[in-house]
């Protein structure tokens, strides 16, 4: 059964901390992406990578950096948590072949204090 | 003017209705079109998979694309409350890796 993990389901940091939120998959996908979820926006890409170590800025990269060391994790950071960033964050895998689905982690609930 | 309208509802419906939901989007080079499933607190899951113009059917679920009209359609027949969910349209194109999204639409169905 193919995995998308998320490290946390729940988080709450406070204001000015750094957040790291933590991505495994373990389908050997070459794309990984992050997500943020809010009510009547969508989803909206931050980051996405195509390989290890490549990163390309989505739709809002703006207070976030993300890091691929490794093939199989991707994770992302808030440098300076914010409370507009309190939001659900959705991991996203695929393979790098088009036209391809795309399958997700549960999900992290973030909520910044 | 967005890539994928998507109307987020909530639609509300009695349990057996159908339900009709619906996309526009505005590439024209659009060629495949995904329906994903996101229930409460869950990631969502690909649904329906289909490429170019017309129908696919699976059990309960039909999935309608009229590239003429740029406009996505899933028909899902005899609701259950279990299909109460977002569902959220994905259009792509054989140029891009990212999936597009549209926003979701939230489904209630009531017993």
């Amino acid at each position: 059964d193919v995995k998308v993990t998320q490290s946390s389901r729940y988080l709450v940091k406070r204001t000015g901390e750094k957040v790291f939120l933590e991505c495994v998959q373990d389908m050997d996908h070459e794309n990984m992406f992050w997500y943020r979820q809010d009510p009547g926006l969508g989803l909206r890409l931050i980051y996405f990578s195509y390989d290890v170590k490549m990163k390309e800025k989505g739709d809002i990269p703006e207070g976030y950096s993300v890091s691929r060391e490794k093939k199989e994790r991707f994770s992302l950071i808030l440098e300076s948590a914010s409370t507009n960033q309190t939001s659900m964050y959705l991991c996203a895998s695929s393979l790098i072949t088009l036209n391809t689905e795309a399958f997700f982690g549960q999900g992290t609930r973030l909520t910044v204090v | 003017q967005k890539e994928v309208e998507q109307d987020p509802g909530p639609l509300s419906v009695p349990e057996g209705a159908i339900v009709s939901l619906n996309c526009t989007y505005s590439n024209s080079a659009f060629q495949y079109f995904m329906w994903y499933r996101q229930y409460s607190r869950k990631g969502p899951e690909l649904l329906m998979y289909t490429y170019s113009s017309g129908n696919k059917e699976d059990g309960r679920f039909t999935a309608q694309v009229d590239k003429s009209s740029k406009y996505i359609s899933l028909f899902i027949r005899d609701s259950q409350p279990s299909d109460s969910a977002t569902y959220l349209c994905a259009p792509g194109s054989g140029g891009s890796y990212i999936p597009t999204f549209g926003r979701g639409t939230s489904l209630i169905v009531h017993p």
